[in-house]
């Protein structure tokens, strides 16, 4: 058990609908990364936040959004669902920053649009 | 990027045997981690080497770096059932970018 819980654990929904994917990060880490697993694209990075603040951004499509709260929980917002959205998705949470930290993965959301 | 590809991108051996998985990346990195994923859960961090470490060891695990040649080696010894999973790199940066891994099956 990494510390980083996930919710849903499986989300079943249809084209053209809106998800939101919810994490929990590890206890005292202030960075959450969001990622997305499909099978012909391997794992892509999407997003991270650090203490509530967007730091960076990979191949994050403008139909996804996603913010940190002040608890530093984080939520993954897709919309429009396209049956190419069907992943996992996970997040991971560091201490901070730094490149050097270990990032700890959360158990995934697995989305499957129908 | 820092995309890490990794090579093969299957590997089959028998239990005892050791496996060598390899990784190379396009740009300069300050360290390079590797992460193991067992099917559809997420990735749990084996092993990070820094820029300036050529060879680091944790239990079974051994990893080489050589940024001349822009590439790492993992080496699993005396492999066992339970190390069937997929393997990640990834190199420290901005962006952090995964590879499609290398996907090692271990038979009893």
């Amino acid at each position: 058990d990494s510390g980083v819980t996930q919710t849903p654990k499986h989300l079943i929904t249809a084209t053209g609908q809106r998800v939101t994917l919810r994490c929990s990060p590890r206890s005292g880490d202030l960075s959450v990364y969001w990622y997305q697993q499909s099978l012909d694209q391997g794992l892509q990075f999407l997003i991270q936040y650090y203490n509530g603040e967007e730091r960076a951004k990979g191949n994050i499509l403008e139909r996804f959004s996603a913010q940190q709260f002040p608890d530093l929980h984080s939520e993954l917002n897709l919309s429009s669902l396209e049956l190419g959205d069907s992943a996992l998705y996970f997040c991971a949470s560091s201490v901070d920053l730094s490149r050097e930290e270990t990032q700890y993965f959360g158990p995934g959301t697995r989305l499957l649009v129908l | 990027s820092q995309q890490g590809e990794e090579d093969p991108q299957a590997l089959s051996i028998q239990e005892g045997e050791n496996a060598t998985m390899n990784c190379s990346y396009k740009t300069s990195i300050n360290n390079l981690q590797w992460y193991r994923q067992n099917s559809g859960r997420g990735l749990v961090h084996l092993i990070l080497i820094r820029s300036n470490e050529r060879e680091k060891h944790s239990g079974r695990l051994r990893v080489t770096l050589d940024t001349s040649k822009k590439s790492s080696s993992l080496l699993i010894t005396a492999s066992r059932a339970a190390d069937t999973a997929s393997y990640f790199c990834v190199g420290g940066s901005y962006i952090p970018t995964f590879g499609r891994g290398t996907s090692l099956i271990v038979h009893p």
